[in-house]
């Protein structure tokens, strides 16, 4: 069984600052890495995925992740952030011998950003 | 395409009552899944599907029941609802080729059990 932990659930942040979102998490077995955002009142969309290869991983909307295996850890990162990063991010993980690509997330980091 | 999506948007119940959400995708996606989603909790698998005619429990199915009688539509049930179901309910699925894909999101069922 795996286990995902959030630091951090709210990070309010003024435009144009970086933001790092923190993510560990715990397994027995490898994993796929993920960090999906959900903006208000809408379902949850893919920002980025870590599958393997390079550890710095690019995604949509300027945002990035590495994934640090000694560390258990996958943060998300963006240099500047906009208003409309106004969001909650949510990272997951998929373990890699179970059939049915099934995802556990953590509890969430609310990100608030302020003009 | 429409993706995947969730009828109803919204709903009341009172304890004790009975109802079926229903996920469709038009994707053509091998499997789904159901989640709910609490405060501080993140979401949390409740049943999911890798074929027509096959389900399989999640992280926590009590209470709940599935059904995939056809490949895309998977619908919830709650056969005697309680407070504690009180959630926003996700909708999702995914492509089953090798490898791990991405899963594709609902907008989600508000339910408010009293």
């Amino acid at each position: 069984a795996q286990s995902v932990t959030q630091l951090d659930s709210q990070v309010p942040v003024f435009e144009e600052a970086p933001v790092e979102l923190r993510c560990n998490y715990s397994s027995s077995v490898s994993v796929y890495l993920f960090w999906y955002v959900q903006y208000p009142n809408q379902g949850l969309q893919l920002l980025l995925k870590y599958l393997s290869g390079s550890t710095l991983v690019k995604g949509i909307n300027g945002f990035e992740a590495e994934f640090n295996k000694s560390q258990t850890s996958f943060h998300l990162r963006k240099p500047s952030v906009h208003i409309s990063d106004t969001a909650e991010y949510f990272c997951a993980v998929s373990d890699q011998a179970t059939a049915g690509n099934k995802l556990t997330f953590g509890g969430g980091t609310r990100v608030l950003v302020k003009p | 395409n429409a993706g995947v999506t969730q009828t109803p948007k919204f709903r009341v119940l009172k304890t004790g009552q009975s109802m079926t959400l229903l996920c469709a995708q038009d994707m053509n996606h091998e499997y789904m899944y159901w989640y709910r989603q609490d405060p501080g909790m993140g979401l949390r698998l409740i049943h999911y599907s890798v074929g027509e005619g096959t389900t399989a429990k999640g992280e926590v199915p009590d209470g709940y029941n599935v059904s995939r009688l056809k490949k895309q539509n998977f619908l919830l049930g709650l056969e005697s609802a309680a407070p504690s179901q009180t959630s926003v309910y996700f909708c999702a699925s995914s492509y089953s080729g090798t490898g791990v894909h991405e899963q594709y999101f609902g907008p989600g069922t508000r339910l408010t059990v009293t």
